[in-house]
């Protein structure tokens, strides 16, 4: 597409519950980042892919989060059993390339009650 | 991991006032952008530079990778520049800065 985009925009669970949000990158980007930002924070790194590669997960902040890129394309991060402490704004890039300039979706923003 | 320090947190402008915004890091990366997250939290690309000097209308960046900084200039600033802008480098990892909130009022 002409621009990353992310669904849900808006997702409200209940604590334990597992979540699953979606990354459409730009469709010509090999380079796909998962970040978390807390309200009034920069983003942090979580995860990227070059295609279905997964170089480095190491910015997870536990076993229950993962991410996955089957194809190359679309990307998918799943938490769960939610606690509080994951409510944040989620955000995915794109990027031609590995640590290329990075294109950011509109994130999504999750709440755990 | 870096260390990406901004400065100053906070700014408010009057209209048309000038600024300068900075952007320190700790060890040598392999490149940094300039972002602005504006009052929608949409992040808008500013620039991409890992060395050197970028204009683009009333915004300027200058990164100097030997000293580990990164200047970002506005110029004539108008109240749509509100918002925080960040600073986001590029090493082992993805690191962003602690970020600028700035208010320009009218």
């Amino acid at each position: 597409g002409a621009g990353v985009s992310q669904s849900p925009r808006y997702k409200v669970t209940k604590r334990g519950q597992d979540v699953t949000l979606r990354c459409d990158p730009i469709s010509s980007h090999a380079t796909l980042y998962w970040y978390q930002q807390a309200l009034g924070q920069g983003p942090e790194f979580l995860t990227y892919f070059n295609y279905e590669a997964q170089p480095d997960k190491s910015g997870l902040p536990s076993d229950r989060f993962s991410a996955e890129r089957p194809e190359g394309s679309i990307s998918t991060l799943t938490i769960q059993r939610t606690e509080q402490r994951d409510s944040a704004m989620y955000r995915c890039a794109s990027s031609s390339r590995d640590r290329g300039e990075q294109y950011f979706g509109p994130g999504t923003r999750l709440t755990v009650t | 991991g870096i260390q990406v320090e901004q400065s100053p947190p906070d700014l408010i402008l009057q209209e048309g006032a000038n600024s300068t915004l900075r952007c320190n890091f700790s060890d040598s990366v392999n490149n940094l952008q300039w972002f602005h997250q504006n009052p929608w939290g949409q992040l808008i690309n500013l620039f991409y530079i890992p060395s050197g000097t970028k204009q683009n209308g009333r915004l300027s960046a200058t990164t100097v990778a030997t000293e580990r900084y990164s200047l970002l200039y506005i110029s004539s600033s108008q109240t749509t520049d509100s918002g925080v802008y960040f600073c986001a480098v590029t090493g082992n990892q993805f690191y962003f800065g602690t970020g600028t909130s700035l208010t320009v009022i009218p």
